[in-house]
């Protein structure tokens, strides 16, 4: 059973426009969510976090949204860069002394020039 | 400041024989934990180990694995008798004593292909 899910499989944009990456969670025991950006043969690279407690959290071109009731979180990139092409994988934590984190399989973003 | 180093970055090994997996995690940091990347899924936790402990092993195979992280050195994941379902990308990572927040920073990865 998958407590977190990326339903997209792929993205594709145009380098300048805003890239729009979903994740979907099912265990109400999740506390804290992070992104991880990871290029081919290389490990995950953090890329920003927001706790359940806050909406919202901004890091430059990126920006993470969550809303809990639908159990729901987003990463907005504005504006996308051909550099961000990347497989994004978007995790969740219980929180607590809890420290595993459960990953979705990840979205492929392909930003083009 | 050196991230966290994996090694072998490439392993192959044979139907039966044993792998060993090294991490050696970011000056400072005390935590380590072990993922499993199977083809076109996401990292599946493994194991999360301090110092001379094994906190939390809720997702090692029953059986063939093992993991520590001695006092000295590095952590350590032993695979043995491997099998052709085994292959993977396995990715350990670590985070410091005490983190109020729960990133995790990330080794480039051990490739282990069974033949």
């Amino acid at each position: 059973d998958q407590q977190v899910k990326q339903n997209s499989p792929s993205l594709s944009v145009q380098e300048g426009r805003i890239s729009i990456l979903n994740c979907d969670y099912t265990n109400s025991m999740f506390d804290y969510f992070l992104w991880y950006k990871k290029y081919p043969a290389e490990g995950p690279t953090f890329l920003i976090s927001i706790s359940s407690i806050k909406d919202k959290n901004e890091d430059g071109r990126f920006t993470v949204f969550l809303n809990k009731s639908a159990k729901h979180l987003s990463l907005h990139i504005v504006p996308s860069q051909p550099g961000d092409s990347a497989v994004y994988f978007c995790a969740a934590s219980e929180g607590g002394s809890n420290y595993k984190l459960t990953f979705g399989k990840g979205t492929l973003l392909t930003v083009n020039p | 400041n050196a991230g966290v180093m994996q090694n072998p970055r490439h392993l192959v090994r044979r139907r039966g024989q044993e792998a060993r997996l090294r991490c050696s995690p970011m000056k400072g940091h005390s935590h380590v934990y072990w993922y499993r990347q199977l083809p076109e899924e996401g990292l599946k936790f493994m194991v999360y180990l301090q110092k001379e402990n094994i906190i939390d092993e809720s997702g090692m195979p029953k059986e063939r694995f093992s993991a520590e992280f001695p006092k000295e050195g590095p952590s350590i994941l032993r695979i043995q008798q491997v099998v052709r379902g085994d292959s993977a990308a396995y990715f350990c990572a670590s985070s410091p004593l005490g983190a109020s927040s729960y990133e995790q920073y990330f080794g480039p990865g051990t490739r282990l292909t069974v033949t």
